[in-house]
């Protein structure tokens, strides 16, 4: 089964510079990388994702790549604001019309604090 | 998000008991899923269901029973609970027709003494 793996656990950065997470999948025939967003306290909501058929998306000040050779794909988030800090946690999903295709594994998240 | 909720939202019970999550949602999407959420563990599937009367297993699932009667509820029931379920345990949905996002909802804090 698939396997995803996250780094770093937690990430501290200067309001204002740019913020890096990186994770990796086992299996190849994933094709759906999706990122949620967990503040203190409240659900996972989702902030950006991508699909196997494109190596990078973005909306506004965050951006997603994927290398599907390597199987690793990126959260990249610019000009961070102090309402970035959150938990932030990757995805991989099979997708497709296949049995399970719907679901999620997800990697063990980024506690990423935005120091003013 | 007011259309996916769980009950209770605390839950307090003992070594033993019986305890059921009960999470609903109003849009009418197919798949629904159960996780818990445990510190450096992120999210793990416990049970999800592809639709009324489709239960299949996820990551985690001993010790919990799952039923889907209706598709617009997803109960997950601990048949005798222990202390190593005390988690946050969230609920989610999602549309069909291959991967798409997964709306959660509020979670349900459930401490086992």
């Amino acid at each position: 089964g698939e396997n995803v793996e996250q780094h770093p656990s937690t990430l501290s950065v200067q309001e204002g510079d740019s913020a890096v997470i990186k994770c990796t999948y086992s299996d190849s025939a994933s094709n759906y990388f999706p990122w949620y967003k967990q503040e203190l306290g409240k659900r996972p909501q989702l902030i950006i994702d991508i699909r196997s058929n494109v190596g990078e998306k973005k909306d506004q000040r965050i951006a997603v790549t994927l290398n599907k050779t390597a199987k690793h794909f990126s959260l990249h988030i610019t000009e961070t604001q102090p309402e970035d800090s959150a938990v932030y946690f990757c995805a991989a999903s099979p997708g497709g019309r296949v049995q399970g295709a719907q679901k999620l594994v997800f990697g063990q998240g980024t506690r990423l604090t935005i120091n003013p | 998000d007011a259309g996916i909720t769980q009950s209770p939202r605390y839950k307090i019970t003992e070594t033993g008991r019986q305890v059921t999550l009960m999470c609903h949602q109003t849009w009418s999407h197919s798949y629904m899923f159960w996780y818990r959420q445990d510190l450096g563990h992120g999210l793990r599937l416990i049970y999800y269901s592809a639709a009324a009367d489709i239960t299949d297993k996820g990551e985690v699932p001993d010790g919990y029973v799952v039923s889907r009667s209706k598709t617009e509820n997803f109960p997950l029931t601990l048949e005798s609970a222990t202390r190593s379920q005390t988690s946050v345990y969230f609920c989610a949905s999602s549309e069909s027709q291959g991967a798409n996002e997964q709306y959660f909802g509020p979670g349900t804090r459930l401490t086992v003494t």
